[in-house]
């Protein structure tokens, strides 16, 4: 089955600094989307992006499907922000697959 | 507002016992789908309806039951046979194969 990496697994800031969070894959897909699971467990919907770029405020996306891969931006960090990032993907005909996630600490 | 509901949020259970958790959605949502999570680890499919009265088993679907007699609901049965199933247990519905959208999850202790 398709293999979703993430990276970097631990990520450390301090508030204000700026990062990026990949996730390469290995197969087509139809679909990916971005979460962040807060400490509580509920997971967010940041963005639906198969391609292209996408913004939402300090948070932007892009996914380059034909290199299998996609970027999360996050400019000028928040305490709120810390939390696990989570990409996921749908290939054709299947069902959506996990990686294994990004755990964000942002430090006041 | 519409959502996805999941009951109950904490739930104990004494070894041998089955437990039943709840997943309703009012998004008219044709797909609904059962995820378990470990602490520390991704999400992992353990089964998933595309419409009502069918379902299909993800890749962790052993111990567990589920049923799809409503649109609305899909609810998950973790039974005895199930070796290990305390975990956090979220469950999610789209339309189709599109965006998918969770519930807040049901953790489930098992003493």
């Amino acid at each position: 089955g398709i293999q979703v990496e993430q990276s970097p697994p631990d990520l450390i800031l301090q508030e204000g600094a700026n990062s990026t969070l990949r996730c390469n894959f290995s197969d087509s897909v139809n679909n990916l989307q971005w979460f962040h699971q807060n400490p509580w467990g509920q997971l967010i919907n940041l963005f639906y992006i198969p391609s292209g770029t996408k913004q939402n405020g300090r948070l932007s996306a892009t996914t380059v499907a034909t290199e299998r891969y996609s970027l999360l931006y996050i400019s000028s960090s928040q305490t709120t922000d810390s939390g696990v990032y989570f990409c996921a993907v749908v290939p054709p005909g299947n069902d959506m697959r996990f990686g294994a996630g990004t755990r964000l600490t942002v430090k006041p | 507002d519409g959502g996805i509901t999941q009951s109950p949020k904490y739930l104990f259970r004494k070894e041998g016992q089955n437990v039943t958790l709840s997943c309703e959605q009012n998004l008219n949502h044709d797909a609904m789908y059962w995820y378990r999570q470990d602490p520390g680890q991704g999400l992992r499919l353990i089964y998933y309806s595309q419409i009502v009265n069918d379902f299909q088993k993800g890749d962790i679907a052993e111990g567990y039951s589920v049923s799809r007699e409503k649109k609305e609901s899909f609810p998950l049965t973790v039974t005895s046979a199930q070796k290990n199933p305390t975990a956090f247990y979220l469950c999610a519905s789209s339309i189709g194969a599109g965006e998918l959208f969770f519930g807040e999850g049901s953790r489930l202790t098992v003493l």
